[in-house]
């Protein structure tokens, strides 16, 4: 099993969908979790962390659900602009600074 | 504001020829700095990882090499070039903080194809 697993996509939408992604993790004692965005053949950038109450940014939700071991990401009211590919993000223990990332998930918003 | 800049946006290099990409940042003082690969379609691998000037943590045993000659350079190198080396190889940091991991910043990248 992959230490983080993510919905394979692509997942192709019409603008002003609400669309979910999911991610798993296999390490039990993670500690930081976050979803990254990274455009075609660009860097990833930070779109948010993901903290154990949830939070919300936006159109943008992030969940975490230690029980079961995954994290999601919602985004409500899609925009073209949000095409590109959301990489989840997982620090499997404390004190290290090893982080493992998903293989990302394409999402595709279409006029 | 901190920036980061790696070098050379892109690369070709034949196999078995030597390799070394540079990155540095500005702004800020002993960052967490890291190395990744991305494969094409692939996600990202952390390479490398340092703390500090001279301290360096290697994640995937290799052919390549990583140094931190001064706080904010971090090299990455290699003195024989394999054809699975190709890649789109990133730099990013991190603020030194009281947590272990904090959000990780990525320069531009470095696109290698190796022929």
């Amino acid at each position: 099993r992959k230490e983080v697993e993510q919905d394979p996509g692509p997942f192709n939408v019409p603008e002003g969908a609400t669309v979910a992604f999911n991610c798993t993790y296999s390490n039990s004692a993670s500690q930081s979790f976050f979803w990254y965005r990274q455009d075609c053949r660009k860097e990833p950038k930070l779109l948010m962390s993901v903290y154990s109450s949830g939070n919300e940014d936006g159109r943008f939700t992030a969940q975490l659900n230690r029980a079961s071991q995954y994290i999601s990401l919602l985004i409500r009211d899609s925009k073209l602009s949000d095409s590109a590919t959301y990489l989840c993000v997982v620090t499997p223990d404390t004190g290290g600074f090893k982080t493992i990332f998903g293989a990302g998930t394409r999402l595709f918003v279409k006029a | 504001s901190q920036t980061i800049h790696q070098w050379p946006a892109t690369l070709v290099q034949p196999v078995g020829s030597p390799l070394s990409l540079e990155c540095t940042v500005e702004g800020t003082s002993n960052p967490n700095l890291y190395w990744y690969r991305q494969a094409a379609g692939r996600g990202l691998q952390l390479l490398f990882y340092s703390v500090g000037i001279g301290q360096i943590s290697s994640e995937v045993p290799q052919n390549l090499s990583a140094s931190r000659p001064q706080d904010r350079q971090f090299i990455l190198s290699s003195k024989k070039l394999l054809l699975s080396d190709s890649g789109f190889y990133l730099c990013a940091w991190s603020p030194t903080s009281g947590r272990a991991v904090d959000t990780q910043y990525f320069g531009p990248g470095t696109r290698l194809t190796v022929l």
